[in-house]
């Protein structure tokens, strides 16, 4: 079945230093998805990065970068120069399966909370 | 900011009453989800649509029914609503692709007293 499990229910970081958010996930299909969200305090969830199963390199997007390790099924987001503005809630999310008719459903973790400290 | 608004922001209520949460976006995607967000859960999947009048259930759909007779609109209905369903409820939007993510509307704060 599958699962998305985020081991970590709160972490500290230091401001500027960079800090790995963990997710495992588990799937039988071949093809899939993997997203990152981060939900502030004020409630509203906000789409961070996306790894697909067949990427051939890691994602990036600004201080956002994602390590993926698929033979371990991990997808751990890695975030360099923590800011203030970083604390938050972190969701990783599956899209199982692919093509142009996948509904696109996701499953979520259960959240990591990240504090930033000054 | 992707379109997408849910209306109401909060509402409170007594069990027993129905309760329906709208969904509106001005994106025109095909598929659009109701999740719910609790304590130690992460976000759940309700229901979601994949065009107009087409719609199926997801992982925690019992006592939820959802219509969609216009692409804009997603609506959530609890028919008989429970204590257990107090939640914060989210609606998503998708646009046509695997590389594509959810966006997300504000949330909606449902208590049920």
């Amino acid at each position: 079945a599958q699962k998305i499990t985020q081991t970590q229910p709160g972490m500290f970081v230091q401001e500027k230093e960079a800090v790995t958010l963990d997710c495992t996930y588990d799937t039988s299909d071949q093809s899939y998805g993997l997203f990152w969200y981060k939900q502030p305090s004020s409630g509203e969830m906000i789409f961070l990065i996306y790894q697909g199963s067949y990427d051939e390199q890691n994602a990036t997007e600004g201080r956002y970068s994602l390590n993926f390790q698929k033979a371990r099924k991990s997808a751990n987001l890695v975030i360099s120069a923590s800011q203030l503005g970083d604390s938050a809630m972190y969701f990783c999310a599956m899209r199982e399966g692919g093509g142009s008719s996948n509904t696109g459903k996701l499953i979520f973790g259960q959240g990591t909370t990240l504090q930033v400290k000054p | 900011d992707a379109g997408i608004t849910q209306s109401p922001r909060h509402k409170v209520t007594e069990t027993g009453t129905p309760v329906t949460l709208r969904c509106h976006q001005t994106e025109n995607h095909r598929y659009m989800y109701w999740y719910r967000q609790d304590p130690g859960h992460g976000l759940r999947l309700i229901h979601y649509s994949y065009g107009v009048k087409d719609t199926d259930k997801g992982e925690v759909s019992d006592g939820y029914s959802v219509s969609r007779s216009k692409t804009e609109d997603f609506l959530l209905t609890l028919e008989s609503a429970t204590s257990s369903q107090t939640s914060v409820y989210f609606c998503a939007i998708k646009g046509q692709g695997e590389r594509q993510p959810q966006h997300f509307g504000d949330g909606t704060r449902l208590s049920i007293l």
